[in-house]
């Protein structure tokens, strides 16, 4: 079955290191997002891509950087991690006008 | 994307219709109503979706207005598994899928 996943879940790291968070989906969406959600709070846009080189930055994007070199991979970069960045992190993928479907979460804490 | 409200919280005894009511005064006509809901720190699941007409599907019902500036997610029968956050979300349509978080509903159902 087609499905995206989400790795590492759990990752713990120290400030000022850079992290790589993997998303991988196998339903040859175009479209796929990167979320991060706080304790108590929805979801906030990071970044998204429409397609292979195509990214864009979403509300809170400071921080993190990602690429599109296929269709199927969209990492997320921590450039330089910081404890504010402590959060789950939540990918997701989509054709055009249709649901977006989401990833089981990594759990990242930067100590 | 358009702004939707909703209230922060609901109950529902196990067994009745859960109907959670959304806002969304500012939606535009190509702009789709999405619900998601998330269940403890999983990542969110996506529940049904529409533009005009009433929808339908094996897990609820999506009531639209005829000015399309509110809607009711209807879950015919919930369950004590049924609780969790429900996300509105007013989006997608041109912008190829992107879709603002809100805070959600969070119902509980009880015994």
């Amino acid at each position: 079955d087609a499905e995206i996943t989400q790795s590492p879940r759990h990752k713990i790291t120290e400030t000022g290191r850079q992290v790589t968070l993997a998303c991988h989906q196998t339903w040859n969406h175009n479209n796929m997002f990167w979320y991060r959600q706080d304790l108590g709070h929805g979801l906030r846009l990071i970044h998204y891509s429409y397609g292979v080189q195509d990214t864009n930055k979403g509300e809170v994007s400071d921080g993190y950087s990602v690429s599109r070199s296929n269709t199927e991979d969209l990492p997320l970069t921590l450039e330089s991690a910081a404890s504010s960045q402590t959060s789950v992190y939540f990918c997701a993928s989509s054709d055009d006008r249709e649901p977006q479907y989401f990833g089981p979460g990594t759990r990242l804490t930067v100590t | 994307d358009a702004k939707t409200t909703q209230p922060p919280s609901m109950d529902c005894a196990e067994g009745r219709a859960a109907n959670l009511p959304c806002n969304h005064s500012t939606i535009s006509g190509n702009e789709y109503v999405y619900w998601y809901r998330q269940i403890h720190s999983q990542g969110p699941q996506y529940i049904i979706h529409g533009l005009k007409n009433n929808e339908t599907n094996e897990m609820a019902s999506l009531i639209i207005t005829e000015d399309r500036k509110s809607s009711t997610l209807i879950l015919p029968h919930a369950t004590l598994r049924d609780t969790a956050v429900y996300y509105c979300i007013a989006g997608g349509g041109n912008q190829g899928g992107k879709l603002i978080f809100g805070q959600g509903t969070e119902l509980s159902v009880k015994p």
